[in-house]
C-alpha cells in the first residue's frame, strides 16, 4: 500500500542552527505534501504544504522542497529556536485524493 | 475559538464497554476526517465525510467502529466492545472542499485508554 518514510526519527540541534527532515513516498499519484508540527498533548498543526506543480515553497524560517522524480520532499527550518522543539510529521495524499498517509515523525529538540 | 473541537479530551473505559466521541469541525468546512494515532506513530486515516456522506473507510476500521455525520456538521465516532488495542489518540480534522484544496486542520484529539 501507500507508504511514507521519514528520517531521522530524532534530531537534536543547537539554537540558531538549521534542521532538515526528509521524507520519501511510494504513491506516484500523490500531489499534495503537508508538514505538521505536534506538541505534547495537542493535535497536529499544519505549518506548511507543497503541491506537485512547484519544487520549493518558503514561509519565513520554514521551507519545503519537493523532488517528484525521486519521490522525496524535505522540511528545512533555519535559525531554530527552543519553541521549534516538537514532533514533526510529513504526509502525502493517497491517489491524489483527500486521504493523507503520514510518516513516522521526527522529534526535534532545539537546545538553548 | 473557531478551530476544530473534540469531546471528551480524555476517556478511560473498561474492556468491553462502548464509547462515543464527538467532533465539531471548523464552521464552514464540509469535509471531516477521523484518524487514529498510537504513541510514537503518525496519524492513521480511518474515515472521512463530505457533508453527511461517508466517502471512504480504511481497512483499519473494523466492524466495531462506526462513524456518523447526520446533518453534515458535527460527527461522532463510536467504538463498540472496546479492546485494549483500541487505546490511542483519536483525531478529527476538517477541510473545505474546493478545487485543488487539501488542507486539513486537526483538533486536539480524544485520548482513549482501555483498561
Amino acid at each position: 500500500g501507500e507508504n511514507v518514510e521519514q528520517h531521522p526519527s530524532t534530531l537534536s540541534v543547537q539554537e540558531g542552527d538549521s534542521a532538515v527532515i526528509k521524507c520519501t513516498y511510494s504513491d506516484s499519484a500523490s500531489n499534495y505534501f503537508p508538514w505538521y508540527k505536534q506538541e505534547l498533548g495537542k493535535g497536529p498543526q499544519l505549518i506548511i504544504d507543497i503541491r506537485s506543480n512547484v519544487g520549493e515553497k518558503k514561509d519565513q524560517r520554514i521551507a519545503v522542497t519537493l523532488n517528484k522524480t525521486a519521490k522525496h520532499f524535505s522540511l528545512h527550518i533555519t535559525e531554530t529556536q527552543p519553541e521549534d522543539s516538537a514532533v514533526y510529521f510529513c504526509a502525502a495524499n493517497i491517489n491524489a485524493g483527500n486521504m493523507l498517509t503520514f510518516g513516522g515523525g521526527t522529534r526535534l529538540m532545539v537546545k538553548p | 475559538d473557531t478551530g476544530v473541537s473534540q469531546n471528551p479530551r480524555h476517556k478511560i473505559t473498561k474492556r468491553g464497554q462502548n464509547v462515543t466521541f464527538r467532533c465539531d469541525p471548523i464552521s464552514e468546512h464540509n469535509r471531516l476526517y477521523w484518524y487514529r494515532q498510537t504513541l510514537g506513530q503518525g496519524p492513521e486515516f480511518l474515515t472521512y465525510f463530505q457533508n453527511e456522506a461517508q466517502l471512504e473507510k480504511s481497512r483499519l476500521l473494523s466492524d466495531r467502529f462506526s462513524a456518523e455525520r447526520p446533518k453534515g456538521s458535527f460527527s461522532t465516532l463510536e467504538i463498540q466492545r472496546t479492546e485494549q488495542g483500541d487505546s490511542a489518540m483519536y483525531l478529527c480534522a476538517s477541510s473545505l472542499a474546493r478545487t485543488a484544496s487539501y488542507e486539513q486542520y486537526f483538533g486536539p484529539g480524544t485520548r482513549l485508554t482501555v483498561t
